[in-house]
């Protein structure tokens, strides 16, 4: 298994309040991604990150930032969470682009809610 | 833009009954296909992709093939187990960095 751990696995908050969802890798790989999980959205990209304070947009970024200040980490900020961010979200990583079939590598998710 | 197709179930099968998820795709240009199987309380894991057409990808009994000419990149499995009970994605690559992924299809396999 890829070494890939979410902290934390489980997490309730309020609304209002802000979150910081943490990602830690010890492949070195230089590609970092978030992803939401919902009922019949399948995986959406938050956020990605292609190396040390290099970081893009995805599809659904607003309401979301991100920070990597090292290889390992790959930080996920809700900056006040809202009732719609409850979801699962996921980390993964990969050592090269996407692009040419090259995989992506899951983390074991961290389900938060939002009350 | 760039989407995926697929059943979203769930599918409810017997032990050693044959398994079809359909998946149809809509993109631009020639983009790399893919099946993420997820297990209860898991992250996706890569089960099989391809990445040109009439290309067939397979692993542990699944098996796939990229058919452009129907844009469609149907699963299957022979003889499912209930071990195969999981969630199934289909998802594709059309650019750089960003997988674009269905909205999973629920398997139950019952003994």
């Amino acid at each position: 298994d890829a070494g890939i751990t979410q902290s934390p696995r489980h997490k309730v908050t309020e609304t209002g309040t802000p979150v910081t969802l943490r990602c830690h890798q010890t492949e070195n790989h230089r590609y970092m991604y978030w992803y939401r999980q919902d009922p019949g959205h399948g995986l959406r990209l938050i956020h990605y990150s292609y190396g040390v304070k290099d970081t893009d947009k995805g599809e659904v970024s607003d309401g979301y930032s991100v920070s990597r200040s090292k290889t390992e980490d790959f930080l996920l900020t809700l900056e006040s969470a809202t009732s719609s961010q409850t979801s699962v979200y996921f980390c993964a990583i990969s050592d090269q682009r996407l692009a040419g079939a090259n995989e992506q590598f899951f983390g074991p998710g961290t389900r938060l809610t939002v009350l | 833009g760039n989407s995926v197709t697929q059943m979203e179930g769930p599918v409810t099968l017997s032990e050693e009954a044959f398994l079809t998820i359909n998946c149809t795709y809509t993109a631009t240009g020639y983009p790399s296909l893919f099946w993420y199987v997820q297990y209860p309380g898991e992250g996706l894991q890569l089960l099989l992709k391809a990445t040109k057409a009439d290309d067939k990808g397979s692993n542990k009994g699944f098996e796939a093939t990229y058919r452009k000419e129907t844009t469609s990149f149907h699963l299957e499995k022979g003889s499912v187990q209930v071990s195969d009970s999981a969630v199934y994605f289909c998802a594709l690559v059309a650019s750089y960095d960003k997988v674009i992924f269905g909205p999973g299809t629920s398997l139950s396999v019952i003994p």
